[in-house]
């Protein structure tokens, strides 16, 4: 099934103990994309990604790091959470978001305390 | 900056009725695409429609369609034959073509269909 997969669907952590949120595509996309979205804010743009080692900054990167070694994988990292930055967060992954738009994966919903 | 706004928080349509969510978006540039994306409660987000801004036609999916005015920057999505599986945020997103891959969401509607 082509898929978008994050993992995990929901985490809890505590301020300063670093994190990765996985994600992982089977559909050979060449875009991927990390999106955070909170209650009246709908959802920014955190990294986004156009090939492997290629990533640009979305609207909100300042405390997340991103990796594109292999065109399936985009991991976000978080090195140290802060509170502000609990959210729910989804991957999505596009041949070309223009034309297609993204797909999404399920969600990941972090807690930071 | 580009940004888009979708003014009705809420909404509710009775079920086999016809409902229309707006928004408007601002940008300087000519090219561009525009999406309408659906989340229910399971937080799936879903492609509902999509339209290229050099399109004068409006795109259509079965029961969703889009009424989109360029001039005054307008994208609305009208679903008709509303279902309760209608029930979920809608959120209306935009890109501009060539500008890398940043996209533009707004707020988010939430609409709930009345049995």
């Amino acid at each position: 099934e082509a898929q978008v997969t994050q993992n995990p669907r929901y985490l809890i952590t505590v301020t300063g103990k670093k994190l990765t949120v996985t994600c992982s595509q089977n559909m050979n996309h060449e875009y991927m994309s990390w999106y955070r979205q909170d209650p009246g804010l709908g959802l920014r743009q955190i990294y986004y990604s156009m090939n492997v080692e290629v990533t640009d900054k979305g609207d909100v990167p300042e405390g997340y790091k991103v990796s594109r070694k292999e065109k399936r994988n985009f991991p976000l990292i978080l090195e140290s959470p802060s509170p502000n930055q609990t959210s729910l967060y989804f991957c999505a992954s596009s041949p070309h978001p223009g034309n297609y738009g993204y797909t999404f994966g399920s969600g990941t919903r972090l807690t930071v305390v | 900056a580009q940004t888009v706004t979708q003014s009705q928080p809420e909404m509710s349509v009775q079920e086999a009725e016809t409902v229309t969510l707006s928004c408007t978006y601002d940008t300087s540039e000519n090219n561009y695409y525009l999406f309408w994306y659906k989340q229910p409660p399971s937080r799936q987000m879903i492609l509902v429609i999509r339209q290229e801004a050099y399109k004068q036609q409006n795109a259509t999916e079965n029961r969703f369609s889009v009424n989109f005015q360029k001039a005054a920057k307008s994208f609305s999505l009208k679903i008709s034959d509303s279902q309760l599986g209608d029930t979920a945020m809608y959120f209306c997103a935009f890109m501009i073509k060539g500008a890398g891959n940043q996209f533009y969401f707004g707020t988010g509607t939430s609409l709930t269909v009345i049995p």
